[in-house]
């Protein structure tokens, strides 16, 4: 079974200051790892993915995450933040068997909020 | 190119009504997962459907189903409607192979908010 741990429900941030969301997971076998925004009102969007490739994961609106195996850790981080990032955040793990993804399981959430 | 849709975005029931949620997958996509996402949680698992049966559970009970049609879309149904059904409930798609070009992403839809009163 896996299972994710998202530390702190909410972070605020100054608009400008490093982003670092946090991350543990727990799995059984090599996890394939996600990071999920979700905008107000609406569904989630992949920001990005670790797939036991390179284990420093870039994605979009300038994120990126690093795979710790020693620290079942999958950290979301980025430089400065903008207004525009407020939003909630999900970490999710997927347990995939076989070549198939069955289903992701997911973190509680953390909301960001940016100050200006 | 279409994502996921889904149906309808807000409806409001009573306790014990029914309720039947509709979704059409991203185009490419064979396979339709549906997550439960309560206030201020994370998106549960429900089920997951693909060939038109329903390939793996999480722990929810009887009184939620689903289908899944020809044409790859999908619908879930819950029976006799509980105030703790109140909640948004997303539509996923994905492919149902994880190779080099498919990675077990799921893309998700704005879903269905229900509240039950």
């Amino acid at each position: 079974a896996q299972s994710v741990t998202q530390l702190g429900s909410h972070v605020s941030v100054s608009e400008g200051a490093l982003v670092l969301l946090r991350c543990n997971y727990s799995s059984s076998v090599p996890p394939y790892l996600f990071w999920y925004v979700q905008y107000p009102n609406q569904g989630l969007q992949l920001l990005l993915k670790y797939t036991s490739a390179a284990t420093l994961v870039k994605g979009i609106n300038g994120f990126e995450a690093e795979f710790k195996k020693s620290e079942t850790s999958f950290h979301l981080t980025k430089p400065s933040a903008h207004m525009s990032d407020a939003a909630e955040y999900f970490c999710a793990v997927s347990l995939v068997s076989g070549g198939s993804n069955y289903k992701l399981t997911f973190g509680k959430g953390t909301l960001l909020t940016v100050n200006p | 190119d279409a994502g996921v849709t889904q149906s309808p975005t807000h409806l409001i029931k009573t306790r014990g009504q029914q309720v039947t949620l509709r979704c059409s997958p991203k185009s490419g996509h064979d396979t339709v997962s549906w997550y439960q996402q309560a206030l201020g949680q994370g998106p549960q698992f429900i089920f997951q459907y693909y060939e038109e049966e329903e390939r793996q559970r999480g722990n929810f009970p009887d009184r939620f189903s689903g289908h899944q049609f020809p044409n790859y879309s999908s619908e879930l149904n819950v029976n006799a409607l509980l105030l703790g059904d109140s909640a948004l409930y997303l539509c996923a798609s994905s492919s149902p192979r994880v190779d080099g070009n498919n990675t077990g992403e799921l893309f998700f839809g704005e879903g269905s908010r229900l509240t039950v009163l």
